[in-house]
């Protein structure tokens, strides 16, 4: 099965501040098939970016994806309060479909 | 607008079965794909199963393969996981998620979540 590893662990930054998160596959992604999540507590993750760069419905545009083959990041722009939360990497191009272990962005 | 409600909190001891129920409005349910997706205390999200509501065929990863069961009732718009032979390691959330098509897929819509709670 596919691994995926994200990086960092944790990144602490200040609102309007630019996050760059990482998330590297073990093996070549398929389709570029590779989505990102955000889970903030005691809640379902959140659909953000399909396809590795494509945003879902009614996500700002903050948030890009971009990356293929191994290597996907996901950039927020300018961070606002309410997108300090975990986010997750997801391909779904190979069974069984996997995630990363997350990436936390917390408030600085 | 689509909504997954998912059946209240369970505890269990080694050795049991559990039954989560995911009831699916707002959509044509035998149209998207349901997955089970669990997350364990600080562990990563993991992908158990899926079953395509119209036809019911299902996939397993072959971790759970052999003591995970998904299952549909379509008149009731609803999808079942049942987890056997339940470990403390089981010890889980367990949330449902709608596919965006009838083949694996990623998720656009997930329920609120299960905690299922194994301990003697």
């Amino acid at each position: 099965e596919i691994v995926l590893t994200q990086s960092p662990g944790t990144l602490s930054l200040s609102p309007g501040e630019r996050a760059t998160l990482s998330c590297r596959a073990s093996q070549s992604v398929s389709s570029n098939f590779l989505a990102w999540y955000q889970q903030k507590p005691g809640q379902p993750p959140r659909l953000l970016i399909y396809g590795a760069s494509s945003r879902a419905t009614g996500i700002p545009d903050r948030f890009s994806g971009s990356g293929s083959g191994t290597d996907f990041t996901l950039t927020i722009s300018r961070l606002e309060p309410e997108d300090f939360a975990v986010y997750y990497c997801q391909q779904y191009g190979s069974s069984p479909q996997t995630f990363g272990q997350g990436t936390k962005v917390e408030i600085k | 607008q689509v909504q997954l409600v998912q059946s209240g909190a369970e505890v269990k001891e080694p050795g049991a079965s559990v039954k989560v129920s995911c009831k699916a409005s707002g959509y044509t349910f035998s149209s998207y794909a349901i997955h089970w997706v669990r997350q364990a205390p600080g562990q990563r999200l993991e992908w158990m199963g899926w079953i395509n509501p119209g036809k019911g065929n299902t996939q397993y990863s072959q971790k759970f393969q052999g003591r995970v069961t998904i299952t549909r009732d379509t008149s009731a718009s609803t999808a079942y996981m049942e987890l056997s032979c339940l470990k403390s390691e089981d010890t889980a959330i367990y949330y449902c998620a709608r596919d965006i098509a009838v083949a694996p897929d990623y998720f656009d819509y997930w329920g609120q979540g299960t905690l299922v709670t194994v301990s003697s």
